[in-house]
């Protein structure tokens, strides 16, 4: 089945540490994001790429690095400079055509 | 820059009556606009869009939303609510090559 998968489903680790997330697609989606979800605060992007070897920043990229080396993949780094890193974090794709976007199941990420 | 507003954060309707989950939207150009429902620790499902055509939009689930280019309004309704309907809501919008979210509504179906 065609699709998107993030992994972890859960994370844990310590402040201070690079701890990087995982999503695939399957879909030949040239353009993939991520989200960031905390409640009340609906769904904030952080990065974004239209095309392979290249990616823009979103609303909330401090904190975070991405690369798109393949177009499958679109991995996303938290890194120790993110304040406040625990959430939920989404990835999504989208065809080029009609606007379809496929989302992940999502990674919850808890900071200790 | 485009953005929705989802003005409450909680809807509570009993079994059986109906539902609408309010959504309001600003972008220059024309609107594409989405609903998307969450279930706890899932992604998003997509419900229903609307691109052009018919303002009236029917989706997944039994599930429609009126488009209102006067009120820059997307309500999302149905007919009778489900105790399964229960889950965060969500209303997005495309500018810019990007999808802008709400902040989701919590809809709570009481049996």
């Amino acid at each position: 089945d065609g699709g998107i998968t993030q992994s972890p489903k859960y994370l844990f680790r310590k402040e201070g540490q690079n701890v990087t997330l995982s999503c695939e697609q399957n879909l030949n989606h040239d353009a993939m994001y991520w989200y960031r979800q905390d409640p009340g605060q609906g769904l904030r992007l952080i990065y974004y790429s239209q095309i392979v070897n290249d990616f823009q920043k979103g609303d909330i990229a401090e904190g975070y690095s991405v690369s798109r080396e393949k177009k499958e993949s679109f991995p996303l780094t938290v890194t120790s400079a993110q304040k406040n890193p625990t959430a939920f974090y989404l990835c999504a794709s989208r065809t080029g055509s009609n606007y379809g976007y496929t989302f992940g199941s999502g990674t919850r990420l808890t900071v200790v | 820059a485009q953005s929705v507003a989802q003005p409450e954060d909680q809807v509570n309707v009993a079994e059986g009556n109906p539902l609408t989950v309010k959504c309001t939207y600003s972008v220059s150009g024309n609107p594409y606009l989405f609903w998307y429902v969450q279930y706890p620790n899932r992604g998003l499902q997509f419900l229903l869009k609307y691109i052009t055509g018919d303002n009236l939009v029917k989706g997944s689930y039994g599930f429609e939303a009126e488009f209102n280019k006067s009120q820059t309004s997307f309500h999302l309704k149905k007919p009778s609510a489900l105790v399964s309907d229960s889950a965060l809501y969500f209303c997005a919008v495309i500018g810019n090559n990007r999808l802008a979210f709400g902040k989701g509504n919590q809809v709570v179906v009481i049996p």
